[in-house]
């Protein structure tokens, strides 16, 4: 089945508690993405990768990172999470890059600083 | 710039009625995708449609159907005989050829009442 996973699900944690949100996807796409999601705001994008090792700034990228070592993980870093951090976060991926036609989101994390 | 808005909040129906989400969209491409999501209280966003830019056809699937007109950058979305199962979050989303993510309005909250 087709998908992308997340994990972990739901977390809570600390201020300045380094964490690691992973990304995995079945699908041998090219492009990822990660997005916060925010009352009233929508989904924004945070960091997106259209292949292994490139990685690039979207709208929302300070406090992040993030990287691209196999095609199929896209894992989201906070180096040190403040409770602007608090947030509903999503997982995408698609092929091919360049066009999002078809954009497979993953369930969800929803994460919860202190 | 890209942008889309939903100015309808949230919305709350009772059981039968029909209801439209309205979605207005920013663009200077000539070449882009618009999308529909819905995110039931589980979070997750399920994918409704996909419109390009150069099908303005109309699109009826079961209950709901999607008004896309160029003219006025709207890609409406219509609920016929709402259903209790239909109260989720809606977001509208948009796709520019080329750009490396996809911009979402803010969402509405649709609540339908038995």
């Amino acid at each position: 089945e087709a998908q992308v996973t997340q994990n972990p699900r739901y977390l809570i944690t600390v201020t300045g508690k380094k964490l690691t949100v992973t990304c995995s996807q079945n699908m041998n796409h090219e492009y990822m993405s990660w997005y916060r999601q925010d009352p009233g705001l929508g989904l924004r994008q945070i960091y997106y990768s259209m292949n292994v090792e490139v990685t690039d700034k979207g709208d929302v990228p300070e406090g992040y990172k993030v990287s691209r070592k196999e095609k199929r993980n896209f894992p989201l870093i906070l180096e040190s999470p403040s409770p602007n951090q608090t947030s509903l976060y999503f997982c995408a991926s698609s092929s091919p890059a360049g066009g999002l036609e078809t954009q497979y989101f993953g369930p969800g994390t929803r994460l919860l600083v202190l | 710039a890209q942008k889309v808005t939903q100015a309808q909040t949230e919305i709350s129906v009772v059981e039968k009625e029909d209801v439209t989400l309205d979605c207005v969209y920013e663009t200077r491409d000539t070449t882009y995708y618009l999308f529909w999501y819905k995110q039931p209280p589980s979070g997750e966003l399920v994918f409704l449609i996909r419109r390009n830019s150069f099908d303005e056809q109309n699109e009826i699937s079961g209950r709901y159907s999607w008004n896309f007109q160029k003219s006025t950058s709207s890609f409406n979305f219509t609920i016929t005989a709402s259903q209790v199962v239909d109260s989720a979050v809606y977001f509208c989303a948009l796709n520019s050829w080329g750009a490396q993510k996809l911009v979402f309005g803010q969402g509405t909250r649709l609540t339908i009442n038995p």
